[in-house]
C-alpha cells in the first residue's frame, strides 16, 4: 500500500531563515506531487504542483524538488516568516483520481 | 465566486441518526471529493466524482453515500452515524481529475455521541 512519510511531526526554525520540509513515499511512482498548507481549524490550501519529469518549481519564497529515483520531494521555504507558520502537507496522485494526503509537518517560525 | 461552501460547520449526532453534509461549488468544476481528516492521519478519501452522474468510492466509503445530480452539489450522506465517524469532514474540488489545485472547503466538524 501507499505510504508518505513526511520528515517530522513539527519543526521549529528561526525567522529569516530557510526551512526545509521532507516527503518521502513508498511502493507508489506518482506521475505528480502537490503541497498544501493548512492552517488550524481551515481546509488545506494549494501551493506547488510538481510534476514527475520537473526537477524543480518555484513560486516567491517556496520551491521544491522532486526526485523520482529517491522518491523524494523537499519543500522550502526562503527568508522564513512567523506568517508562514502552519501545517504543510505533500500529497501523491496515484492514479485512479485518487490523491494520497501524508499526515503533514507542523512548522513554527519564530520571531 | 464563494468558492467551496460547506454546511453546516459544527453537528452533532447520536449514534444511529442519518444526516447529510452539503457541499457546492461555483467555479463549474468537474471534479468534486469528500475527505475526512483524523488526528495523527493525514486525510483520507471518502468518495469523488468526475462530472455529474458519475461517483466512485476512494479509501475509506463504508457507511457514506453520495449523490451527483449536479456540477455544482456533491452531499454526502451519512446512513446510520456510528462514534467511529466522529472526524472533520472536508469537500474539494478542481477543475478537472489530475494535476489541477484542489479547492477545499472551510470543513464540517462531526461529533457522533
Amino acid at each position: 500500500s501507499q505510504k508518505i512519510e513526511q520528515n517530522s511531526e513539527a519543526l521549529n526554525i528561526q525567522e529569516g531563515k530557510t526551512a526545509t520540509l521532507t516527503c518521502n513515499y513508498t511502493n507508489y511512482s506518482p506521475a505528480y506531487l502537490q503541497w498544501y498548507r493548512q492552517d488550524p481549524g481551515r481546509g488545506p490550501v494549494f501551493l506547488l504542483l510538481i510534476r514527475e519529469n520537473e526537477k524543480e518549481k518555484r513560486k516567491e519564497r517556496l520551491k521544491v524538488t522532486f526526485d523520482t529515483t529517491l522518491k523524494q520531494s523537499l519543500f522550502h521555504i526562503t527568508a522564513s516568516q512567523p506568517a508562514d507558520s502552519a501545517t504543510y502537507l505533500c500529497v501523491l496522485e496515484t492514479g485512479a483520481n485518487n490523491l494520497f494526503f501524508g499526515t503533514g509537518t507542523r512548522l513554527t517560525v519564530i520571531p | 465566486n464563494a468558492g467551496v461552501t460547506q454546511t453546516p460547520k459544527f453537528q452533532v449526532l447520536k449514534t444511529g441518526q442519518s444526516m447529510t453534509l452539503q457541499c457546492a461549488q461555483d467555479m463549474n468544476h468537474e471534479y468534486m471529493s469528500w475527505y475526512r481528516q483524523d488526528p495523527g492521519m493525514g486525510l483520507r478519501l471518502i468518495h469523488y466524482s468526475v462530472g455529474a452522474g458519475i461517483t466512485d468510492q476512494g479509501e475509506v466509503p463504508n457507511g457514506y453515500n453520495v449523490s451527483r445530480s449536479t456540477t455544482e452539489d456533491f452531499p454526502l450522506r451519512l446512513l446510520s452515524a456510528a462514534p467511529s465517524q466522529t472526524s472533520v469532514y472536508f469537500c474539494a474540488s478542481s477543475y478537472k481529475p489530475g494535476p489541477y489545485e484542489q479547492y477545499f472547503g472551510p470543513g464540517t466538524r462531526l461529533t457522533v455521541t
